[in-house]
């Protein structure tokens, strides 16, 4: 049972490249999120999927996009990656929309 | 604006004695807050929750108080340990709303 994982670890992109951060978890989950935390700042949640094939937006959601085609995985994507992009990323899921949410280990994005 | 607040950045504590992190917030539904743990280079893991019809929980070394009229949790960690020593977040969500707030996090250290 691997919980939450995230791919890749680690990325260094340059303005204006795109590229796509996979989120998977293997314990059935419903709900998925993904956030961003920046240094001495809490997370901040970019969007969130309450099921396959849904997504919404969270509190920070221009810039990206996400995707939910499979329950097990949350996919999102930066089109045009901007320096202010910079962060990093952590998935999580939960059961339901009121049970605690599982955290991925995290990637770590550099846009230079 | 931030609505859930952990003004101390950090805390120093020596091993064995009580760890105390405080966590203030503004928004007058939060209704269920959690307390997550975070080593460097980790996600967050769930520690324990409390919902606003309690004003005590405790899961062995951990007991978490909510004083809601002054808008106040705490999280009370006794006897500390050095594999404490992590970031704490007390991120907060109110009625049906699942979605999680986040403060800046308090960073523990627990000296030997």
């Amino acid at each position: 049972n691997a919980g939450v994982t995230q791919t890749p670890k680690f990325r260094v992109l340059k303005t204006g490249q795109s590229m796509t951060l996979l989120c998977a978890q293997d314990m059935n989950h419903e709900y998925m999120y993904w956030y961003r935390q920046d240094p001495g700042m809490g997370l901040r949640l970019i969007h969130y999927s309450v099921g396959e094939g849904t997504t919404a937006k969270g509190e920070v959601p221009d810039g990206y996009n996400v995707s939910r085609l499979k329950k097990q995985n949350f996919l999102l994507g930066l089109e045009s990656a901007a320096p202010s992009q910079t962060s990093v990323y952590f998935c999580a899921s939960s059961l339901a929309g009121l049970n605690e949410q599982f955290f991925g280990p995290g990637t770590r994005l550099t846009v230079l | 604006d931030q609505q859930v607040k952990q003004n101390s950045p950090s805390l120093s504590v020596q091993e064995g004695r009580i760890s105390i992190l405080n966590c203030d917030y503004t928004n007058s539904m939060f209704d269920y807050f959690l307390w997550y743990k975070k080593y460097p280079a980790e996600g967050p893991t769930f520690l324990i929750s409390i919902s606003s019809i309690k004003d005590k929980n405790e899961d062995g070394r951990f007991t978490v108080f909510l004083n809601k009229s002054a808008k106040h949790l705490s999280l009370h960690i006794v006897p500390s340990q050095p594999g404490d020593s992590a970031v704490y977040f007390c991120p907060a969500r109110g009625g049906s709303n699942y979605k999680l707030t986040f403060g800046k996090g308090t960073l523990l250290t627990v000296n030997p």
